[in-house]
């Protein structure tokens, strides 16, 4: 299986941040990686599609880049809204495996 | 817009079977560029993908090798709905299990997702 490795596991940060989070594949994935944005006691919400497209009606502060086996989420200027739980999944392989998630927490 | 709509028991019984139900509305369930996906979260074990069910001319199923010997995912497409079915669970299948839809055309992103189920498994 390949394994996803998010970074930070948490993270602290005020409204108007710039915020960035970074994800690893054990191997190679291209561009079949996703990002997902959750909150409590709902489902995840695609954010980020194939690494860099950015999903209809999700605000241009989030953007995505990368291949190969290094990615990045980053948010240009936080809003309250987005303090949430943030996962990667790859879809190269099956199985699918998703990152363990990064908590943005107000600071 | 496509909609997923989740059914199902919350609390089982060691050794009982788990029966969960995925609704879809705004698309079919024999669509040629979609999945259809079970996938569970719990604090120790985030999100884990359990399988998919899929039509390409005929039905196939891809399942987790950690679950593999007790799982059944499957289509009715009289209802334009798939179901979950895990057999003899134990405490460790205590989570939020989700349905959502996979868009295969592509990159294989998961959108959008059911509004997720806890089930618990106690004595």
């Amino acid at each position: 299986d390949i394994q996803m490795t998010q970074s930070p596991s948490s993270l602290s940060a005020s409204v108007g941040d710039r915020v960035t989070i970074t994800c690893r594949a054990s191997q190679t994935i291209t561009t079949y990686l996703h990002w997902y944005q959750q909150k409590p006691g709902k489902p995840p919400n695609l954010l980020i599609y194939a690494a860099s497209s950015l999903q209809s009606g999700v605000p241009s502060r989030f953007s995505g880049s990368g291949s190969g086996t290094d990615f990045t989420l980053t948010i240009s200027s936080l809003q309250p809204e987005d303090f949430a739980t943030y996962f990667c999944q790859q879809s190269y392989t099956i199985p699918h495996t998703f990152g363990q998630g990064t908590k943005l927490e107000i600071k | 817009q496509v909609q997923l709509q989740q059914s199902g028991p919350g609390l089982l019984k060691p050794s009982q079977t788990l029966s969960l139900i995925c609704a879809i509305s705004g698309d079919s369930i024999s669509s040629n560029s979609a999945a259809w996906n079970w996938i569970r979260q719990s604090p120790s074990r985030g999100l884990e993908w359990l399988g998919r069910t899929y039509y390409r001319s005929r039905w196939y199923n891809d399942y987790a090798v950690s679950v593999k010997s007790r799982i059944s995912i499957d289509p009715d497409t009289s209802k334009n709905q798939f179901s979950l079915q895990l057999n003899s669970v134990t405490p460790e299948d205590t989570a939020v299990y989700y349905c959502a839809r996979e868009a295969m055309a592509t990159r294989n992103w998961f959108d959008p997702w059911g509004q997720g189920t806890l089930v618990t498994v106690s004595s």
